[in-house]
């Protein structure tokens, strides 16, 4: 079966750089989350996205943005990185209102240099 | 916010053995869900289960929702089950989004 496709597995950038991360939902699932896990923690809601309309929003930082398109794929963009944004950021998608529950994908570990 | 709590936060076990991994939580949830997280970092998805019972091979899961609680049962455990076990609930009325609990840190022993 298809799953959540996330892009890049890895990413290393500099402080103060700017990292896009994308996100294939399962087909039909209109809707997205992303998730972010720093180290040894467990992961943390961010923003959600129904229709590509915003549908929620977690603890993002200001410098973090998303959308999601009309094909239903999403971009994560983070801006003036941090050494504190290095972390795991997981995509998951669901049918809506999470009927049936999330699936995640494989997730985006993303160090800050 | 709802509180979801797991015990015990670490187990180590002997290759063959079995276990039972606790979630509790604060508040009544319309989803509730069982994550291992593999030592690659990856999130897979074992149950979704708000209420009942469910068995997928050697694992299975029990939710009490009215007792605010959910049991994972790993019988004979392999080395492969090592990694960290995650419940996540999603409380009513808040749909997409997911509290995860502390995890619990599984080790299984050849």
């Amino acid at each position: 079966a298809a799953g959540v496709i996330q892009s890049p597995r890895h990413l290393i950038k500099e402080k103060r750089e700017t990292a896009t991360l994308k996100c294939y939902p399962i087909p039909r699932h209109d809707t997205v989350y992303w998730y972010q896990q720093g180290p040894g923690q467990d992961p943390q809601f961010l923003i959600s996205f129904y229709e590509k309309m915003q549908s929620d929003k977690g603890s993002i930082p200001d410098r973090f943005s998303a959308q999601q398109f009309s094909d239903y794929h999403s971009e994560l963009n983070m801006s003036s990185l941090e050494l504190g944004d290095s972390a795991l950021y997981f995509c998951a998608s669901s049918l809506t209102g999470g009927a049936e529950g999330y699936t995640f994908g494989s997730g985006t570990r993303l160090t800050v240099v | 916010g709802i509180q979801v709590e797991q015990s015990p936060p670490d187990l180590i076990l002997q290759e063959g053995a079995n276990s039972t991994l606790r979630c509790n939580f604060s508040d009544s949830v319309n989803n509730l869900q069982w994550f291992h997280q593999n030592p690659w970092g990856q999130l897979i998805n074992l149950f979704y289960i708000p209420s009942g019972t469910k068995q997928n091979g050697r694992l299975s899961a029990t939710t009490v929702a009215t007792e605010r609680y959910s049991l994972l049962y790993i019988s004979s455990s392999q080395t492969t089950d090592s990694g960290v076990y995650f419940c996540a609930v999603e409380r009513w009325g808040n749909t997409g989004k997911l509290i995860f609990g502390q995890g619990t840190t599984l080790q299984v022993k050849p």
